[in-house]
This record gives C-alpha cells, structure tokens and sequence, in this order.
C-alpha cells in the first residue's frame, strides 16, 4: 500500500527556518513526480510545490518563492521542504502528495508548521 | 486561475441528490479533480479529469463539465457523505483549489 508519512513540523518564530520530510513506500517513488499543499487552520487548501520525478521540473507558488525549496532523495524515497524566511501566514497543516494527471490521489497525514512568537 | 465553488454550504436529507458547482475564471479544459476531506483527515480524491471516478469510490459520486464549468453530484447522499468538498484544477502551474463547498446531512 502507498504510504507518506510527513515529518518535521513544530513552532517556530517568525524569520526563521524548518526542514519537512516525507517518506514514501508502497510504490516507486523515483518514477513519480511529488507535491506539498498546505492548509491554514480552518481554512482550504493551497499548493505549494510540484517537482519532477528527477528534479528536472520544480513549480512554486509565488507567495512562497524565493523562501521554500523542494528537494528528493529518490535513494531514499523521500521528499523535502526547506521552508527559510518563515512568516505568520504560512502556519498550515502541510501534506506531501503523490499527483495524478495534476490531481493528488495519494496524502500523508500532514504536519503542522505554527509561525508565531 | 481563480475556482470559486457554490453553494457555501448544502444541507440534504439522506437519499437525496446532492450537486456541488465550481467554475473556473477562464477555460481549464477537462483538467479539474474533486476531493472530499473529513475533519481531521487529508483530503480524499473523488474524481479526477473532471469525470473519472477514481477505483474504490462509490458509484453515487459522478462528475461533470469542461471548459469553466464543474459539477460534482452525490445521486443517493448518505450519511458519512458529511464533508467538506474541494475542486481543483491543473490546467496550467498554479494549480488552485477551490474554497470549499460544505455539505451537511438534514
């Protein structure tokens, strides 16, 4: 069975930095492109980043561009997310995906990232 | 692109039909999903290519249109249809969610 299992999230203020990972089995994750969509407390949902099967492609949205950097280690069937320059707005539940034709069919459970001092 | 989703919220008696609107700011072709999220759960997709159920999801879940026009219909609503329901499109990075169309049970 797919499985994503997110990890890294917690509290931290406002300017400063956290690392995301997701890790995945139950399929080849070097042959499928991953994802990272958030979701505000209460609020819906935004994607934040897409990037290719080899890197070779990588998409951000422009409220975090310049911030967050997508990464993979396809040895190690993970996905990551370097999240810099922190800002109260970006507190969310942040779920790694795995796309379908542009859809999401497979979520982690999400971790929570809380920007505050 | 811009989804906007109507009506906020629909409330239906069990065994009702239940259709849920999302409409696009310009043509996104056949390129939208729905997904259904319970509280405290990830989302779930329901249907991808604006059409396609996806394996394992009940047959009542249908949808429909292309272009800037979506409909999700739930045929039958039963109770665990509970939920709030999003659409997506991936016509074109960003790829953007609607807001969300509530669906309570009567």
């Amino acid at each position: 069975d797919v499985l994503l299992v997110e990890s890294g999230g917690g509290l931290v203020q406002p300017g400063g930095s956290l690392r995301l990972s997701c890790a995945a089995s139950g399929f080849s994750f070097s042959t499928y492109s991953m994802i990272w969509v958030r979701q505000a407390p209460g609020k819906g949902l935004e994607w934040v980043s897409y990037i290719s099967s080899t890197s070779g492609t990588i998409y951000y949205v422009d409220s975090v561009k310049g911030r967050f950097t997508i990464s993979r280690d396809n040895a190690r069937s993970s996905l990551y997310l370097q999240m810099n320059g922190l800002r109260a707005e970006d507190t969310a539940i942040y779920y790694c995906g795995r796309p379908l034709q542009g859809s999401v069919d497979y979520w982690g459970q999400g971790t929570l990232v809380t920007v505050s001092s | 692109i811009v989804m906007t989703q109507s009506p906020v919220t629909l409330s239906v008696s069990p065994g009702e039909r239940a259709t849920l609107s999302c409409r696009a700011t310009q043509s996104v072709r056949s390129n939208v999903a729905w997904y259904q999220q319970k509280p405290g759960q990830a989302p779930r997709l329901l249907v991808y290519s604006a059409s396609t159920r996806v394996t394992g999801i009940p047959a009542r879940f249908s949808g429909s249109g292309s272009g800037t026009d979506f409909t999700l219909t739930i045929s039958s609503l039963q109770s665990e249809d509970s939920a709030v329901y999003f659409c997506q499109h991936y016509d074109a990075w960003p790829f953007t969610f609607g807001p969300g169309t509530t669906v309570d049970i009567k």
